[in-house]
């Protein structure tokens, strides 16, 4: 397999402050990365897709001055969640393409106050 | 529109047991069918995949049968065990750095 990070694991903040999600692929280089949000007993609902180099790709209804992705390197993607709210709390999962395979991180869960 | 649909949303097998997870896809160009197994406050472990070349495929107790003239697969646990215990995804995907299509998971109870 391959080992995708995602860091932090929790976090919480206020309500207005801004928080950032490193994800990297630690054995393998991805050119694709993507960006899921997950509520409590559901599927994963995709957020982005991010291609290293590139403006990332967003779903309808994400919104991308909300949620700032930044694809730097072929090992690191960053979720920003701007101006958080309290409906931004969720569980933010990271993923990271290798050949056809995709890789899921461990997950970060946002708690805004 | 879902264009994976899983089923059944919810399953209890014995330990032992055989539980068989079903997911449906209308999408032909799909062409690559992972299995994901996910924890409670963890990420998607990527458990089997399978391509529509093959009919089956066998990884420890693990089982993905394939049939491509119906536009079904399945997972079957093999001598199920309460650590099995998760919530599993189907999804598919085609060609290029099109993102996976999911199933919406079900939740597997392996009791003792």
């Amino acid at each position: 397999g391959a080992v995708v990070s995602q860091h932090p694991s929790w976090v919480i903040c206020k309500s207005g402050t801004s928080v950032k999600i490193e994800c990297r692929s630690l054995d393998f280089q991805a050119t694709t990365m993507f960006w899921y949000r997950q509520f409590p007993k559901q599927s994963l609902m995709l957020m982005a897709t991010s291609n290293e180099g590139s403006k990332a790709t967003y779903e309808q209804g994400v919104e991308k001055d909300k949620f700032l992705i930044n694809h730097a390197s072929l090992t690191l993607s960053t979720l920003t969640v701007t101006s958080a709210h309290p409906e931004d709390s969720s569980f933010y999962i990271c993923s990271a393409r290798k050949s056809y395979e995709q890789y899921f991180g461990p997950g970060t869960r946002l708690t805004v106050t | 529109q879902q264009q994976v649909k899983q089923s059944p949303q919810s399953l209890i097998v014995q330990k032992g047991g055989i539980p068989i997870i079903n997911c449906a896809y209308e999408n032909t160009a799909f062409d690559y069918f992972p299995w994901y197994q996910q924890f409670p406050g963890k990420g998607p472990a990527l458990l089997i995949a399978i391509r529509p070349d093959v009919s089956e495929k066998k990884e420890g107790r693990f089982t993905i049968s394939f049939n491509k003239s119906a536009k079904q697969f399945s997972l079957h646990i093999m001598d199920s065990q309460p650590g099995d215990s998760a919530t599993y995804f189907c999804a598919a995907v085609s060609q290029g750095n099109t993102p996976l299509v999911f199933g919406k998971g079900t939740r597997l109870s392996v009791i003792a």
